[in-house]
């Protein structure tokens, strides 16, 4: 059963281009949460998506991010117009349910905006 | 509203000594808890959880947690330090039960292990 499968592991992208992250959640799971790592700073919740839906967004920016989880493929983590500040790792995990269970992690895309 | 707070940035151990990582946590609701290790340039991975079974939780690695409500901490530990166990170590809560598991990550607490 293989885990939680994310792509890019690394992407390089210029001021002002998109990025766009794709998540696999493991089988079997339905549920997917994207995650921000900043350097020096901790994992920050950004989305929560079932299929097709997205059920908690309070932690995504304003403005130029968005997540979306189709009902065929993988969830996508997509950044407008990036900027240097959104230099980060990002993490995607993947539950079977919702409810406090345990989450499972991805390797992670590290986007570097040069 | 929940929080995390990892009480040590940083922590340095001796190997074949043991290790203890605190954690205090902040929940207005039955909380679930967590750790997770971080290798450098890696995902993360669970070490173990609490979800309101045994307040002594068992994980992988030898690691093992407490959950104390009436100090409201889960600090990990382990008996025996191994090289291997340097890496960066979070605690997490989540509210769970009938509602998601949104996670709260505590800065994280990073360990050295000093052959």
């Amino acid at each position: 059963n293989a885990g939680v499968m994310q792509n890019p592991r690394h992407l390089v992208r210029r001021r002002g281009q998109e990025a766009r992250l794709r998540c696999s959640p493991m089988k079997g799971h339905s549920h997917v949460y994207w995650y921000r790592q900043l350097p020096e700073e901790g994992l920050k919740f950004m989305v929560y998506l079932q299929k097709e839906n997205i059920i908690d967004e309070s932690g995504m920016p304003k403005e130029r991010f968005s997540a979306e989880f189709p009902k065929e493929g993988p969830s996508i983590l997509r950044i407008q117009q990036v900027v240097r500040g959104d230099s980060a790792a990002y993490f995607c995990a993947s539950s079977p349910d919702g409810g406090g269970n345990e989450q499972y992690f991805g390797p992670g895309t590290r986007l570097t905006v040069t | 509203a929940q929080s995390v707070t990892q009480l040590d940035s940083h922590v340095s151990v001796s190997e074949g000594t043991p290790v203890l990582l605190r954690c205090n946590y902040s929940s207005s609701y039955s909380p679930s808890l967590f750790w997770y290790v971080q290798h450098p340039n890696k995902g993360l991975q669970l070490l173990l959880k609490y979800t309101s079974a045994a307040t002594l939780v068992k994980g992988i690695n030898g690691f093992e947690a407490e959950f104390k409500k009436s100090e409201t901490s889960f600090h990990l530990t382990k008996p025996s330090a191994h090289m291997s166990d340097a890496a960066e170590y979070f605690c997490v809560v989540s509210v769970g039960g009938a509602s998601y598991g949104k996670l709260t990550f505590g800065q994280g607490t990073i360990l050295t292990v000093h052959p």
